[in-house]
């Protein structure tokens, strides 16, 4: 089966610029996930949808942050305005259910730099 | 707040050798406990999942331990090889969010020829 896909792979932006990444979860699976992880740290989640409703987004700087998942497939997370901060890989996972112990499947992540 | 520390921070050992790698937690009260590999520019790979009514799991040469009443795990690797170089991160989801994975900062792992 094919796995998370997510695009763009590497993004560059001045700071105060906006940014949108796409994440492509696993047919099928019903929660997808959004983590943020800073350079020398663990993925931070930022936050999850069960199929098209958000379950989380307590971590998720809302003045800047968005995100959506239209129609409970694809989603996107978008930046605006960009701060130095926020220099990051931002990995989509996806889980089948989203239950006890369900498995998350990562995606190669986005590698944002800003400047 | 459960907060996940792993140490140590960075290893480099040579092929063949027996690892341990640590990973401590704040909080007893987990679901579960797993042991993730990111290699460079990709994703993250589970290893290792362990229940909290689990002691131990073993996968190859991979071995991983829990024990939850001091806040610990372990992931013991035997022979060490040069594929095996990566980042090796733990996570535990917690008893009242199941759904929720809190990461640990990870270990950079190289082992050379």
């Amino acid at each position: 089966e094919a796995g998370v896909a997510q695009s763009p792979r590497y993004k560059i932006i001045e700071k105060r610029q906006s940014v949108a990444f796409w994440c492509n979860p696993i047919s099928g699976h019903a929660t997808l996930y959004w983590y943020q992880q800073i350079l020398g740290q663990g993925p931070k989640l930022l936050i999850q949808f069960q199929n098209n409703g958000v379950v989380d987004d307590s971590q998720l700087p809302k003045d800047r942050f968005s995100a959506e998942r239209l129609k409970g497939v694809d989603s996107t997370l978008k930046i605006q305005p960009a701060k130095l901060e926020d220099s990051a890989v931002y990995l989509c996972a996806s889980s089948r259910a989203g239950g006890p112990g369900d498995e998350q499947f990562f995606g190669p992540g986005t590698r944002l730099t800003v400047l | 707040k459960q907060e996940v520390t792993q140490i140590p921070a960075a290893l480099s050992v040579p092929e063949g050798e027996n690892l341990v790698l640590n990973c401590s937690f704040t909080d007893s009260a987990i679901y579960n406990l797993q042991w993730f590999r990111q290699d460079p520019g990709k994703g993250l790979t589970s290893l290792l999942l362990i229940q909290s009514s689990q002691r131990e799991q073993t996968s190859g040469r991979l071995n991983a331990s829990l024990d939850k009443s001091s806040g610990r795990s372990t992931l013991y690797i035997a022979a060490s090889q040069p594929g095996d170089s990566a980042t090796y991160l733990c996570a535990v989801s917690t008893s009242y969010n199941t759904d929720k994975l809190i990461f640990g900062t990870g270990t950079r792992l190289q082992v050379f020829p």
